[in-house]
């Protein structure tokens, strides 16, 4: 079935870069895109950028000097990086994947925290 | 940039009653629209897409209706488990944009 699952740190000091790996199954990262979504503590949801099956890239346009979004197929891994963080950027971050319309399969998040 | 903009922010609504939300892009996004919902804690789960299509294993009391920039999610005899809140989204093509969510209590 199909499964993906964030990792990486819960905590990371203002002004490092953030590093998030969403691992994958029962599916091939080239014929599905995935995205980025994340939620501050009591808010709403923020998709934050994608990467096509043919390995191309889009992103919010909010967060694009500072976003970047790869991936190891052969590792189905899925990744995110994002420099310079502020307090603002604490949240839980999601990957989801594409479904017949939307957003069918989300991993369970995890939560960063921004702080010194 | 597309902007989905929610409305009510919040509504109360009892078990049994009919509760419509709404979701406006601020351009043509067609049917390009898809519904969710999230409960406190959870990942949120897809319920409608293209507008109008519900997705595996959600119940017909959830309705999505709408074409080109006005949307409406519309739950028929809510279900105390439909305490959540609901977000709208513009699919097919990024920005994936989301709106910024209604929460539905019940009284």
């Amino acid at each position: 079935q199909v499964q993906l699952k964030e990792s990486g740190p819960g905590l990371v000091k203002p002004s490092e870069t953030l590093s998030l790996t969403c691992t994958v199954s029962g599916f091939s990262l080239t014929s599905y895109h995935v995205s980025w979504v994340r939620q501050p503590p009591g808010k709403g949801l923020e998709w934050m950028g994608v990467i096509w099956g043919d390995g191309s890239t889009a992103y919010n346009s909010a967060l694009k000097s500072r976003l970047s979004i790869s991936r190891d197929t052969s590792k189905s891994q899925v990744f995110l990086k994002m420099s310079s963080l502020k307090t603002e950027d604490t949240a839980t971050y999601y990957c989801a994947r594409a479904g017949p319309g939307g957003f069918a399969y989300w991993g369970q998040g995890t939560l960063v925290t921004v702080s010194s | 940039n597309i902007v989905m903009t929610q409305s009510p922010k919040s509504m109360s609504i009892s078990v049994g009653d009919r509760v419509t939300m709404n979701c406006k892009a601020s351009q043509n996004v067609y049917n390009n629209i898809a519904w969710y919902q999230q409960k406190p804690g959870q990942s949120p789960k897809l319920l409608i897409y293209y507008a109008s299509n519900r997705y595996n294993g959600v119940p017909d009391r959830f309705t999505g209706s709408g074409y080109g920039t006005d949307f409406t999610l519309t739950i028929n005899s809510v279900q105390a488990e439909d305490a959540a809140f609901y977000y709208c989204q513009r699919i097919y093509n990024s920005p994936f944009t989301f709106g910024s969510g209604t929460k539905l209590e019940i009284k």
